[in-house]
């Protein structure tokens, strides 16, 4: 079973360029998150899905925007990166809203913006 | 502010028994759950507390006291593979998910 799918698993990315981190999965689950991984801090949400079509914000959206057209795919994009973009982002998904469920999470994206 | 505190790194050895540490200060309580998540990869889903009390799973153990903003999870029999680091990581009033910086559990022989 895949679960859940990220690419790239890693990218250098020049700042002021744009790049989209995609994902999938083959859960059917409703709900899905991207977050980013800093050393020394927590998770940090930034934006959500509880359903296809709608979307909401996290933590810390600012520079970032997503799409859910369908229940599978919930690509992230960085409009024009910046160098404090730099992190691992990872997409998991839930079978449930509302942050109760247990979260199925990708391999995570390493971005670099230099 | 909400806030989750756990050791930054702990060591223990090989067949020996740890227990890690999570306080927690947030907005309301509605649940805690505990990932386990190895240098380079996936946070993997370890155990879920709602109510107070230890709930076992094989060598894992997680325990909750909501009244006084703890919990903690014990591994037993360690083996080198549980050399991880361990997320601790809150539901809120608001059913947001707030999360500690992880504590990273190095195994010696």
């Amino acid at each position: 079973t895949a679960g859940i799918t990220q690419a790239p698993t890693s990218q250098i990315l020049a700042a002021g360029r744009s790049m989209t981190l995609r994902c999938t999965q083959d859960m059917r689950h409703n709900a899905m998150y991207w977050y980013r991984q800093d050393l020394g801090l927590g998770l940090r949400l930034i934006h959500y899905s509880n359903t296809a079509g709608t979307t909401g914000k996290g933590e810390v959206p600012d520079g970032y925007s997503v799409s859910r057209a369908n229940t599978d795919d919930f690509p992230l994009t960085l409009a024009s990166a910046v160098p404090s973009q730099t992190s691992v982002y990872f997409c998991a998904s839930s079978a449930r809203q509302g942050a109760t469920g247990e979260l199925f999470f990708g391999e995570g994206s390493r971005l670099t913006v230099l | 502010g909400q806030n989750i505190d756990q050791p930054t790194e702990m060591t223990a050895t090989e067949g020996a028994i740890v227990q890690i540490n999570c306080t927690y200060q947030t907005s309301g309580f509605n649940g805690l759950f505990w990932y386990q998540q190895h240098a380079g990869e996936a946070p993997t889903f370890l155990s879920y507390n709602v109510l107070d009390g230890l709930e076992e799973k094989g060598r894992f153990s997680s325990f909750l006291s909501r009244s006084k903003g703890y919990s903690y999870l014990l591994l037993k029999e360690l083996q080198m593979k549980d050399s991880a680091s361990y997320l601790c990581a809150v539901i809120d009033s608001n059913y947001q998910l707030i999360w500690g910086a992880g504590t990273k559990l190095i195994i010696k022989p």
